[in-house]
């Protein structure tokens, strides 16, 4: 089945410094990509979804690339702030009727002021 | 919109117990999701439905663990005889089924569990 990397594990950052976090993945016929925010005692927030015919997608300061040859997905934030501290998940989907989410190992991301 | 709510926020068990989780899906999602959150094996798929009905239960435990979905406003996920390891946070999720086949799914902001 679906396996997804995402590294790195841990990320500390400046005000105002980028932040990249990246995944891979197995399947070749993934369709769906997601990126999701968790803040402490909280669920996950949907930032950006993604499908396979896109290559880049930017949205308020964050931006999504997707490498379908090297099955390698990543978030960029640019100008980071201390707000964006939180641990970022991705998740990918083959899609089709009854697929689910299966989701990276988590990134905690710290952004210092 | 309130979006998915969880209840209880917080559960405490003893070993041996049971524990029943409920979700609110948002109003007019056909799909519920359930996950398990842990520190060591991250986010785990447990069990889905669409429409109430069950689609794909693969990552729920053979034992103690069962789900369901009486209506379209609520679904349950029981935990009979809780151990320790049962110890976690569980996320439900609700999806709107947007375009031909994504699932783009809506937590909620979980159930912690924790099994003396």
């Amino acid at each position: 089945g679906e396996q997804v990397e995402q590294r790195p594990p841990h990320l500390s950052v400046p005000e105002g410094d980028s932040a990249v976090i990246i995944c891979t993945y197995t399947d070749s016929a993934t369709a769906y990509f997601y990126w999701y925010k968790q803040e402490p005692g909280a669920g996950l927030q949907l930032l950006m979804s993604v499908f396979s015919n896109v290559d880049r997608k930017e949205e308020q300061g964050l931006t999504v690339l997707l490498n379908k040859k090297d099955k390698q997905l990543s978030l960029n934030l640019t100008a980071a702030h201390p707000g964006d501290s939180a641990v970022y998940f991705c998740a990918v989907s083959v899609g089709g009727s009854g697929n689910k989410l299966i989701f990276g190992t988590g990134t905690l991301l710290s952004v210092k002021p | 919109n309130a979006g998915v709510i969880q209840t209880p926020r917080h559960k405490v068990t003893g070993k041996g117990q049971e524990a029943t989780l409920w979700c609110e899906p948002i109003s007019g999602h056909s799909a519920v999701f359930w996950y398990r959150q842990t520190i060591v094996q991250g986010l785990e798929f447990l069990t889905y439905f669409r429409n109430q009905a069950p689609i794909d239960d693969s990552g729920m435990p053979k034992e103690r663990f069962s789900a369901q979905m009486p209506n379209q406003s609520h679904s349950t996920l029981k935990i009979q005889s809780t151990q320790p390891q049962d110890s976690a946070v569980y996320l439900c999720a609700s999806s709107p089924r947007l375009g031909a086949s994504a699932e783009t799914l809506y937590f909620g902001s979980g159930t912690r569990l924790t099994v003396l």
